[in-house]
């Protein structure tokens, strides 16, 4: 069965902590993408990665890193250095830049 | 820069009836348009997309128009359903890699 999965579901930070979200899918897509979305807002574009090793910043990567060591993979990591880091936070993929995404079912991170 | 903006930000309708769904973006020289529906704590689900080729792209009880040249799409969903509650995103791409996504129109169909 062909997706992309995020876990976990939920995710709590604790003060100065880094936390990484885990993306993975099974669709052979070359592209894959981290948004974070908050209420009112719509999505934001935080990293995407268009080939394995290599990612590019979106419009709110400041706080956060990424990897690309794998094609089927695409962890983010929320630093400390991010001070506002609850919301949703959705993963999707697509074939090549610019064609249809598909996304995972979303991580909500909370901060204690 | 590209701005997509969807109004209203929520609807209500009766079950049954015909509805659209509006959107708008700012810079027309888009390749595609598509519609998403994320129903709530979830991720999105790709409805439709739109080449800039076509001007109308059908799926069931779904139908989605657009006119570049306005710089606006259209969601035309028939006989609507409770099920079709959700909220309903449009994203146009930015360059050749990013999408840019509206804010949504929240729809609530009233058995």
């Amino acid at each position: 069965d062909g997706g992309i999965t995020q876990s976990p579901k939920y995710l709590f930070r604790k003060e100065g902590q880094n936390v990484t979200l885990s993306c993975e899918q099974n669709l052979n897509h070359d592209a894959m993408y981290w948004y974070r979305q908050d209420p009112g807002q719509g999505l934001r574009l935080i990293y995407y990665s268009q080939i394995v090793n290599d990612f590019q910043k979106g419009d709110i990567a400041e706080g956060y890193s990424v990897s690309r060591e794998k094609k089927e993979s695409f962890p983010l990591t929320v630093t400390s250095a991010q001070k506002n880091p609850t919301a949703f936070y959705l993963c999707a993929s697509s074939k090549v830049g610019g064609e249809t995404q598909y996304f995972g079912p979303g991580t909500r991170l909370l901060v204690l | 820069k590209q701005e997509v903006t969807q109004i209203p930000a929520a609807l209500s309708v009766p079950e049954g009836e015909n509805l659209v769904l509006n959107c708008s973006f700012t810079d027309s020289a888009i390749y595609n348009l598509q519609w998403f529906r994320q129903d709530p704590g979830k991720g999105l689900t790709s409805l439709l997309l739109i080449q800039s080729s076509q001007r109308e792209q059908t799926s069931g009880r779904l139908n989605a128009s657009l006119d570049k040249s306005s710089g606006r799409s259209t969601l035309y969903i028939a006989a609507s359903q409770p099920g079709d509650s959700a909220t309903y995103l449009c994203a146009v791409p930015f360059g050749n890699e990013k999408l840019t996504f509206g804010t949504g129109t929240r729809l609530t169909i009233i058995p």
